[in-house]
């Protein structure tokens, strides 16, 4: 079963609005990381947070954490069209291998002119 | 810095050929490197682990035999699907973790498109 759930799962908002995507999950964290992907393209890492800090800027980026609750939240303020494009939450935690990442299922942004 | 390259970036193959893919981190030494499958419109999902100079670890349901690993050096990991079939087609993408900089941080490839005919 998938650890990180992603609401909504699409999301479609006008150039200059905030979009505010929420990921949660089960089990416990070293960390989560935001990331994005453009469509048929690789990912881009965002920003990545600390199971010990709940709050964590970068730009037009604002993610929160909040570990009692296992969720998560990323905020793009003043959207542009440029940022249209699906946004993944992915967690870190520590297996026998080693650490490793659980993606969450993603939201498609959209951002109309 | 911190780029990661693979290559091929598409390729169209027919059924029960074999299909290596190249994963290298061009500026930086990659001690550990990640396999992720992704289906159209749905998330990544981890294959294998791959440690340079040591086996790779498989997720649960991922067949060893059918998707080898190789990471014979710092900067280089190779995918090979053998034997493919209509449905290994996917997109592949890695990750590699920089070995000298402790961070949880993963730099992804640009993937792999794989279409088997």
């Amino acid at each position: 079963s998938q650890q990180g759930e992603e609401d909504p799962q699409a999301l479609s908002i006008q150039e200059g609005e905030n979009a505010t995507m929420n990921c949660s999950y089960k089990t416990s964290i070293n960390n989560l990381q935001w990331y994005r992907q453009n469509s048929g393209r690789g990912l881009v890492h965002l920003i990545l947070i600390r199971s010990n800090e709940r709050e964590k800027h970068s730009g037009r980026l604002r993610v929160t954490l909040d570990t009692s609750k296992k969720s998560s939240s990323l905020l793009i303020t003043a959207s542009r069209a440029a940022d249209t494009a699906s946004y993944f939450c992915a967690t870190a935690t520590t297996t026998g291998g080693g650490n490793k990442l659980t993606f969450g299922t993603g939201t498609q942004l959209k951002v109309e002119l | 810095g911190a780029v990661v390259s693979q290559h091929p970036s598409w390729v169209i193959c027919k059924s029960g050929t074999s299909v290596k893919i190249e994963c290298r981190s061009l500026d930086f030494q990659a001690t550990t490197m990640f396999w992720y499958r992704q289906f159209p419109k749905q998330s990544l999902m981890l294959m294998a682990t791959s440690n340079e100079g040591s086996k790779a670890t498989y997720e649960q349901g991922v067949e060893k035999d059918k998707f080898l690993i190789n990471h014979a050096s710092l900067t280089l990991s190779t995918l090979t699907v053998t034997s493919a079939h209509p449905e290994d087609s996917s997109f592949y993408i890695c990750s590699a973790r920089d070995g000298s900089v402790s961070t949880d941080t993963q730099y992804f490839g640009p993937g792999t498109r794989l279409t088997v005919l």
